[in-house]
């Protein structure tokens, strides 16, 4: 089992839809959670942290996570056409070194 | 600087060549960390530095791999005897601490193809 899970995609949603982007983690400790965007050969550019239990607003984006269900997830509002990226999860652990560790990224189309 | 410097930005290199990547992470920035990112995939975790102390180094594929980073400022990844199976994009992050609420700059990458 990989430690951070994503479904590859791709996930294709109309312009002006609600785009649901989600990850799941195998780790019980891990303390926090990361979306990045990427563009195609762009780098990954951080887009949303959460931290807590529940939901989490910025803007189109909102995160949630459950720890318990141990499962993060990204909604985008309104999607756009140059939303289309892939979206990686990434989770740190709560102790020692906490290095983050990336799922292997869900690819969006938002048509116009 | 603004942001995390990567270069170069391209390498091409024959098989048995060795190769040097640099990094300049984002000034004041005491974590420095080296993924690679194989085509289709997540970042993979390599190695990271706290200031000029490499605390993990867990991730280097093979002692063909070295990174050093001497005075806590910039940071070179050089892998020896390149092969094939070393083409990938090579992607330099940095963070100002490593508390968990703390995510990572990426520099643009290098790609590296061998061939």
């Amino acid at each position: 089992q990989k430690e951070v899970e994503q479904n590859s995609g791709p996930l294709s949603v109309p312009e002006g839809a609600i785009a649901s982007l989600n990850c799941t983690y195998s780790d019980r400790g891990s303390q926090s959670f990361f979306w990045y965007r990427q563009y195609s050969g762009k780098s990954p550019e951080l887009i949303m942290s959460i931290y807590s239990n529940g939901d989490k607003e910025d803007g189109r984006f909102t995160a949630q996570l459950n720890k318990a269900s141990q499962y993060v997830s990204l909604l985008i509002r309104d999607s756009q056409p140059s939303d289309s990226a892939t979206y990686l999860c990434a989770v740190k652990r709560g102790t020692g070194f906490q290095k983050l560790v990336f799922g292997t990224g869900t690819r969006l189309l938002v048509s116009p | 600087g603004a942001g995390v410097s990567q270069s170069p930005r391209y390498k091409v290199a024959k098989r048995g060549q060795d190769v040097a990547l640099r990094c300049d992470p984002i000034s004041g920035h005491v974590s420095l960390f080296w993924y690679q990112q194989a085509l289709g995939q997540g970042p993979e975790f390599l190695t990271y530095f706290q200031n000029e102390a490499q605390l993990d180094k867990s991730g280097l594929p093979s002692d063909r791999f070295f990174a050093e980073r001497p005075e806590g400022s910039v940071s070179t990844l050089k892998i020896q005897r390149t092969q094939q199976e070393d083409s990938a994009v090579y992607l330099c992050a940095s963070s100002p601490g490593q508390g968990f609420h703390y995510g990572y700059t990426f520099g643009s990458g290098t790609r590296l193809t061998v061939v």
